[in-house]
């Protein structure tokens, strides 16, 4: 069974930073892309970022460029979102998904991120 | 940017009956290997959004056969043929042809 487990959300000062993991398993990790999809009740599914099976390839929505990271260790089978430099308008649930086809096929179950002072 | 704009934002179906959701993209979502990267997901509540149909109108694994999808241009459908209460939740539509990836504003299903 697919299983995506997000960790690492907190509540944070704006200017401050964070990182958030996904563990996946019972599949083969390192075969897929991977993205990180932020929801809030104001904007909704938000995409942030994408990266591909060896983490050579990266891409983010305008609103994170130069600030968040994705990253991946295929051999711990874990995605990462470095957040630095952190305002109220990243605040939501964060979800990681498996592309499948194009598609979000698996998501995890989500990782609330505050920043408030 | 791919605008995505979702109608109506809300229905109330009574059981059994059919219900139908669009979705407009504000450009053709073809790519040239022939797919469309056009997505339609269920967020049911308290839960993540889960797939429900894939390339415009594939349905994911495990997905009941009521649900469908088309397509017509830029112009995308998804009709549920007899809802049921399980069918509850919001719906959202999404472009993955090119990043920023984006979501329509969501379609909230209740049943009456």
């Amino acid at each position: 069974e697919v299983q995506l487990v997000e960790s690492g959300g907190a509540l944070v000062q704006p200017g401050g930073s964070l990182r958030l993991s996904c563990a996946g398993s019972g599949y083969t990790f390192s075969d897929y892309w991977m993205h990180w999809v932020r929801q809030t009740p104001e904007k909704g599914l938000v995409w942030v970022s994408r990266i591909n099976t060896d983490g050579s390839t990266t891409d983010y929505a305008d609103s994170v460029k130069g600030r968040f990271t994705i990253s991946r260790d295929n051999a711990k089978g874990t995605l990462y979102l470095q957040m630095n430099s952190l305002r109220a308008e990243d605040t939501g649930v964060y979800f990681c998904s498996r592309d499948t086809a194009g598609a979000h096929g698996y998501w995890g179950q989500g990782t609330l991120v505050t920043v408030s002072s | 940017e791919i605008v995505m704009t979702q109608s109506p934002l809300s229905l109330s179906v009574t059981p059994g009956e059919p219900a139908s959701i669009s979705c407009r993209s504000s450009q053709s979502l073809m790519h040239s290997i022939g797919h469309t990267f056009f997505d339609w997901y269920l967020q049911k509540p308290g839960q993540s959004p889960q797939l429900l149909i894939y390339w415009g109108s594939n349905r994911a694994s495990g997905v009941p056969d009521r649900f469908s999808g088309s397509e017509s241009g830029a112009d995308f459908t998804l009709k549920i043929s007899r809802v049921e209460a399980e069918d509850v939740g919001v719906y959202y539509c999404m472009q993955g042809l090119q990043t920023p990836y984006t979501f329509g504003q969501g379609t909230k299903l209740e049943i009456k």
